[in-house]
């Protein structure tokens, strides 16, 4: 069954610490897996895509990694801002075009 | 360069009304999905449209829902006979094309049924 499971589903972390958010699938065959970020009351942005062949990615403070063998990616935040507190998600793509979604982290930055 | 707009932004309505949700993908997306998301809850996808092809009906929860897109561009999700577990934030997406390409999400409707 295709699933992708995200934890911890909650987060609250100091600003101007690190913090690294997981995810885990189960989907097959695997196209890309992507990261997004859903401000309270807003619609889900991408920050970052993964595809088989890529092990890490950096986007500004937010770094995916990929490791295709375990099917496990994590999404590290570095220096965290005021601005980071938001749901993060994590989408599976199928080589069916068919889209898995995780339940999300909310992480909350606390000054 | 707009991005995607939804309409309304919030609408209360009682059980047993029918609402419309309005979407506007941005200019040139021949993929628009509609999701659904519960308080605390990840997206629920409900229906996708690409291009001229039958749409993916998969996800809608009951034959209460229905959606069309005109002319390929807009699209409006309709809710018959609204019951209370249908209040949801409803999000609309699109994107250039099937396949590997970024969703690029409106604000959502938050529908509350009374």
């Amino acid at each position: 069954k295709n699933q992708v499971e995200q934890s911890p589903q909650s987060l609250i972390i100091l600003e101007g610490k690190n913090c690294t958010l997981q995810c885990n699938y189960t989907v097959s065959p695997f196209s890309n897996l992507r990261w997004y970020k859903q401000d309270t009351g807003r619609g889900p942005v991408s920050l970052t895509i993964m595809t088989f062949s890529e092990n890490t990615k950096s986007n500004g403070r937010y770094t995916a990694t990929l490791d295709a063998d375990t099917k496990q990616s994590s999404l590290h935040i570095t220096a965290s801002q005021l601005s980071d507190s938001a749901s993060y998600i994590c989408v599976v793509r199928n080589s069916n075009y068919q889209l898995i979604w995780g339940a999300g982290t909310k992480l909350i930055i606390k000054p | 360069g707009a991005g995607v707009s939804q309409s309304p932004s919030n609408k209360v309505t009682e059980k047993g009304k029918d609402v419309e949700l309005r979407c506007d993908p941005i200019s040139g997306h021949t993929a628009l999905y509609w999701y659904r998301q519960s308080l605390g809850q990840g997206l629920e996808f409900l229906i996708y449209f690409q291009g001229n092809s039958a749409p993916d009906k998969s996800g809608l929860p009951s034959d209460r829902f229905s959606a069309e897109r005109t002319g390929g561009s807009v699209s409006t999700l309709t809710i018959q006979r609204t019951q209370q577990e249908d209040s949801a934030v409803y999000l609309c997406a699109s994107s250039r094309r099937q396949g590997a390409d970024e969703q690029y999400f409106g604000p959502g409707t938050r529908l509350t049924v009374t």
